[in-house]
């Protein structure tokens, strides 16, 4: 089957700093993938819409400036926080749409720490 | 606009119990609709779906069945088990070109034995 492979699975670094979380498509093509945070004992959040290409669509309340989202070929997506701040502690989990209507894959999830 | 709420929980069971998870659903259109479970440290798992009204998804002993006229898509489980413990997700798709999953909020299910 299809599988979205993230990296890290986990990360942790100090405040002021960036991190890049990757997420490569690894037997399909995924030309949009999605960006989710997750809060702990909450629901996954979509943060925006990666697109190959060409710009990624923030949902309302997302600084677009801060998650900078990359989709420069078919099979990867990159995340990258920047200037990290303790409050962007999170799960965060990548999605791709694949095949027919109905088909969705995704990551592992990548566990934030920001000290 | 698309939503997709679900019954708070925890909802803690023994084990054998009979499980229901309720979960409705405001979308236009025709939707797909999904169960996903994330297992403690894990990732979101596909439970099961549905592409249509009256259809069944199942899986593992889980159920449910997409109901038009009541927006409802509620998940059940006979017989649980402690291995069934995990935070499961209801979840909804437009069907529009380039859109993600809409997820409710998470019900927590803790089966003891």
């Amino acid at each position: 089957g299809a599988v979205v492979s993230q990296h890290p699975s986990r990360v942790i670094c100090k405040s002021g700093t960036s991190v890049k979380i990757e997420c490569r498509s690894l037997d399909f093509q995924a030309t949009t993938m999605f960006w989710y945070r997750q809060f702990p004992k909450q629901s996954l959040m979509l943060m925006a819409t990666s697109n190959e290409g060409s710009k990624a669509t923030y949902e309302q309340g997302v600084e677009k400036d801060k998650f900078l989202i990359n989709h420069a070929s078919l099979t990867l997506s990159t995340l990258t926080v920047t200037s990290a701040h303790p409050e962007d502690s999170s799960f965060y989990i990548c999605s791709a749409r694949v095949g027919d209507r109905d088909g969705y894959t995704f990551g592992s999830g990548t566990r934030l720490t920001v000290v | 606009g698309n939503s997709v709420t679900q019954m708070e929980g925890p909802v803690t069971l023994s084990e054998e119990a009979f499980l229901t998870i309720n979960c409705t659903y405001t979308a236009t259109g025709y939707p797909s609709l999904f169960w996903y479970v994330q297992y403690p440290g894990e990732g979101l798992q596909l439970l099961l779906k549905a592409t249509k009204a009256d259809d069944k998804g199942s899986n593992k002993g889980f159920e449910a069945t997409y109901r038009k006229e009541t927006t409802s898509f509620h998940l059940e489980k006979g017989s649980v088990q402690v291995s069934d413990s995990a935070v499961y997700f209801c979840a909804l798709t437009p069907n529009q070109a380039g859109t993600a999953l809409i997820f409710g909020k998470g019900t927590t299910l803790s089966v003891s034995s």
